[in-house]
Formats: C-alpha cells, sequence, structure tokens
C-alpha cells in the first residue's frame, strides 16, 4: 500500500508568521502537486514538481522537492488570513498511471 | 473560458434514490478523474476515464456505483439505490495526457446529501 501523509493536521498562526508543512510518502514518486483548497470549493493547482531537489517559489511560497522523491514541503513567509485554507498534496506513483493520490491535507487558520 | 464545469452543486437524495452527477472537462481535455472527499479528508480516488474508455476504476465501490465519458457530452457519475453513506463531496478533474505532469484541474465539486 502506498501511503502519504501531511503534516501537521492542523494549523494556527498568527497574520505575519511564518509556516512549513510536509508531505511524506512511502513510495517513491514520479510528480506531486500541491493543492490549495477554500471551504465549498474545489482545489486550486499551486505547483507541480517533478525533479529531485527542485525548489519552486510562487510570491510567499517556497516549494521544496525531496532529494530521495518521497517527500515536499510548502514553506509559506509572512503567512495573510488569504491563506487560510486546506492544503493538499497530491502524487502519481507511477509515470503510466492516471489517478493522483492525495493526502488528508493541511487544515490552516491565519488569525489577523 | 469556463474550467471544469460540474452540476449540480448541490443534490439531495433520499435514501433508495439515484443521483446523477455531471461533469465537463475543461476545452481540450480528454482525460476525467472523480474523486470522493468527507469533511476535514483528502480526496479519495474513484475512477479515471477517457472518451468512451474506462482507463482506471480501482476506486470505485464493486456496487451501486458507475461512471461514463460518452463520446459527446459530459462525464457521468452514478450512484443508485443512495445510502446515508454516500453523503460525501465529489469532485472532478480533468486532464490533458502530459506524461510525467499529468496536471489535473478540479471542478467546484457537487455536494450530495442522502437524507
Amino acid at each position: 500500500t502506498q501511503l502519504l501523509e501531511q503534516s501537521p493536521q492542523f494549523l494556527s498562526i498568527q497574520e505575519g508568521e511564518n509556516l512549513t508543512v510536509y508531505c511524506n510518502s512511502s513510495s517513491v514518486f514520479s510528480s506531486l502537486q500541491w493543492y490549495r483548497q477554500e471551504p465549498g470549493e474545489g482545489p486550486v493547482l499551486l505547483v507541480t514538481v517533478v525533479t529531485g531537489g527542485e525548489v519552486k517559489k510562487l510570491k510567499r511560497l517556497t516549494f521544496q522537492f525531496g532529494d530521495a522523491r518521497k517527500d515536499s514541503s510548502l514553506h509559506i513567509t509572512a503567512a495573510q488570513p488569504g491563506d487560510t485554507g486546506l492544503y493538499l498534496c497530491a502524487v502519481h506513483f507511477d509515470t503510466n498511471a492516471g489517478k493522483s493520490t492525495f493526502g488528508d491535507g493541511t487544515t490552516l487558520t491565519v488569525k489577523p | 473560458n469556463a474550467g471544469v464545469m460540474q452540476n449540480p452543486r448541490h443534490l439531495v437524495r433520499r435514501r433508495g434514490q439515484e443521483a446523477r452527477l455531471r461533469c465537463s472537462p475543461m476545452k481540450g481535455h480528454s482525460h476525467v478523474y472523480w474523486y470522493r472527499q468527507l469533511p476535514e479528508e483528502g480526496l479519495k480516488f474513484m475512477v479515471y476515464l477517457q472518451k468512451e474508455n474506462i482507463i482506471d476504476e480501482s476506486g470505485m465501490p464493486k456496487e451501486r456505483f458507475s461512471a461514463e465519458f460518452p463520446k459527446e457530452g459530459p462525464s457521468i457519475l452514478r450512484i443508485q439505490q443512495v445510502v446515508r453513506g454516500d453523503s460525501a463531496a465529489y469532485f472532478c478533474a480533468s486532464s490533458t495526457y502530459s506524461g510525467t505532469l499529468r496536471e489535473q484541474f478540479f471542478g467546484p465539486g457537487t455536494r450530495l446529501t442522502v437524507l
């Protein structure tokens, strides 16, 4: 069974603080996506990483793909209330597989 | 151009009725995926379809659930004889075939409530 774990499950911080959330797998995966989901809406794609060791930045968000291709992290600098939401990672374990395996997500609350 | 479209957004059914959920992929996308999400959980894969073909249905319950993606028209997820445990948000995603990237873009979901 290929497992995908996200941590922490819940995170509540004050506006302006930094945070990091993690996504870890028991197996090597071929690509990983990070999504953000707001209540009542579908997940919105933030980034895709495919190369071990890859780092991508999207404004205040920094995404890192582990060298061993089994883990990833999302770091947010100077969090804002608008960052509040459910952050999901999704992976493909097999380059021929269509489906994505999702973690259970990190629920982030940023208080003003 | 609209993204992935799903309808209805909300659906209420009584136990034993049928639920039909529709999904129109993004323009140019020929791959459709259905996922189910329970409150405060991640998305669980159900089925992956291309036009007129089911590619992977490993996440579909063996009974009462079926999916199709006809040559013309939207993809349909059908749940027969619904039970309370079917209450959840059902999301559709679409993609082009793009090798290892295979980025999936999601619709707004259909929230099914079974009374």
